[in-house]
């Protein structure tokens, strides 16, 4: 049993380049988040999905997409990467009954 | 929005001593308050929680307390041990999939 897998684990863009960032959870969650965590700052809300199909933007949603085809699969996607947006990505996922979240080992990504 | 301060941001205490970690939520509309341990180049994992019905819990060596009139609620490690060493971050949210907001994290060291 997996749990959250996050690939890849690190990335170095250029600014204005394009990536995905991939989550996938094997436990059967319904619900799944991207966080961003940044020194000083705590884990931030990105975008979040409460169900295959559904997406709703977090606390700091700009430059980011999301989606969600499969239920146990969630990415990210920057479209034009900027520097601002160097930070350690976490996936996130819970069950509709379930208390704490389960969390992916994080994704590093600079951007230069 | 939700708000969670959280104090102090770093924590340094002797093998054996006791640790707390203090933090204050804005919305008195949160009612499950969470803990999480990030060891590094990890995840952050679920270590204990808190409904607002509770007032304290117990698992172990760790203890949460919650003060819903003062919106303040506590984590409490008692002998602490290296292993404990970490960053730990407390969070607030109003459950179901409601996203958690969490606070700025304390980096605990125990020394030997």
């Amino acid at each position: 049993n997996a749990g959250v897998t996050q690939t890849p684990k690190f990335r170095v863009l250029k600014t204005g380049q394009s990536m995905t960032l991939l989550c996938a959870q094997d436990m059967n969650h319904e619900y799944m988040y991207w966080y961003r965590q940044d020194p000083g700052m705590g884990l931030r809300l990105i975008h979040y999905s409460v169900g295959e199909g559904t997406t709703a933007k977090g606390e700091v949603p700009d430059g980011y997409n999301v989606s969600r085809l499969k239920k146990q699969n969630f990415l990210l996607g920057l479209e034009s990467a900027a520097p601002s947006q160097t930070s350690v990505y976490f996936c996130a996922s819970k069950t509709t009954g379930g208390n704490g979240y389960t969390f992916g080992s994080g994704t590093r990504l600079t951007v230069v | 929005g939700e708000n969670v301060e959280q104090h102090p941001s770093t924590l340094s205490v002797q093998e054996g001593d006791s640790a707390v970690i203090k933090c204050t939520y804005s919305d008195s509309a949160s009612n499950y308050f969470p803990w999480y341990k990030q060891e590094l180049g990890k995840g952050p994992q679920l270590i204990i929680d808190i409904r607002s019905n509770v007032g304290e819990k117990k698992d172990q060596r760790i203890a949460v307390t919650l003060n819903k009139t003062a919106k303040h609620f506590s984590l409490h490690i008692t002998e602490t041990q290296p292993e404990d060493s970490a960053v730990y971050f407390c969070a607030a949210s109003m459950g179901g999939y409601q996203k958690v907001t969490f606070g700025t994290g304390t980096k605990l060291q125990v020394i030997p």
